[in-house]
């Protein structure tokens, strides 16, 4: 079956260093991928997404790049701010799915980031 | 942006008693809403779907007897957690998905954290 295998937390981080949340997945076919954020109190929200091999998602400065040779999408940030302290997930569709089915996600665990000034 | 709200954010119950957590789309219509439960150091898990007037589809493992699912609007959906035990204990959030702008999109609520004495 399809799982997202992220690296375990919590990461800390002083303000300005750059950041690397690994994400590996192991999924049937060609699923979609996501990265989501969840900051302190809120719901989750969509960071960034890619949905074909060597795309690139970006947002807010965060980059993930899907790598379907090493079925990876690290998330990448060169210079992490206090304000990016929070919860990041990795997640998958089910590759193949239509409809409603194409909305499950998969995710990992979550990786909690605190950024220090 | 769209906005889900879920409550309550957190509830602590004695075992026996049933628990109802609310999910509504708040400037949606959603016409499929999920739900999800985090076990601690675990990923999110996806329990069911449900789909405005109809019946849920439970994932494998998930008793539909216990976990109640209601979608009787567009813009709500409940979960009740009938004769809670501590096992129950767990981290639940919900998605909905926001079908009538055409760029369909999912929204979380902030998630209802459930301790089971």
């Amino acid at each position: 079956g399809n799982s997202v295998t992220q690296m375990e937390g919590p990461v800390t981080l002083s303000e300005e260093a750059f950041l690397t949340i690994n994400c590996t997945y192991t999924a049937t076919g060609y699923p979609s991928l996501f990265w989501y954020v969840q900051y302190p109190g809120e719901g989750l929200q969509l960071l960034l997404k890619a949905t074909k091999a060597d795309d690139k998602g970006s947002n807010k400065g965060f980059e993930a790049t899907y790598r379907k040779e090493t079925t990876s999408f690290h998330l990448e940030k060169g210079s992490v701010q206090v304000s990016d302290s929070a919860v990041y997930f990795c997640a998958l569709t089910h590759a193949g799915d239509s409809g409603a089915g194409s909305y499950q996600l998969t995710f990992g665990k979550g990786t909690k980031l605190s950024v220090i000034p | 942006g769209a906005v889900v709200s879920q409550h309550p954010s957190w509830v602590i119950c004695k075992s026996g008693t049933s628990v109802k957590i609310e999910c509504r789309s708040l400037d949606f219509q959603a016409t499929t809403m999920f739900w999800y439960r985090q076990f601690p150091k675990q990923s999110l898990m996806l329990m069911a779907t449900s789909n405005e007037g109809s019946k849920a589809t439970y994932e494998q493992g998930v008793e539909k007897d216990k976990f109640l699912i209601n979608h009787a609007s567009l813009t709500l959906s409940t979960l009740t957690v009938t004769s809670a035990h501590p096992e129950d204990s767990s981290f639940y959030i919900c998605s909905a998905r926001d079908g009538g702008t055409g760029d369909e999109k999912l929204f979380f609520g902030s998630g209802t954290q459930l301790s089971v004495l």
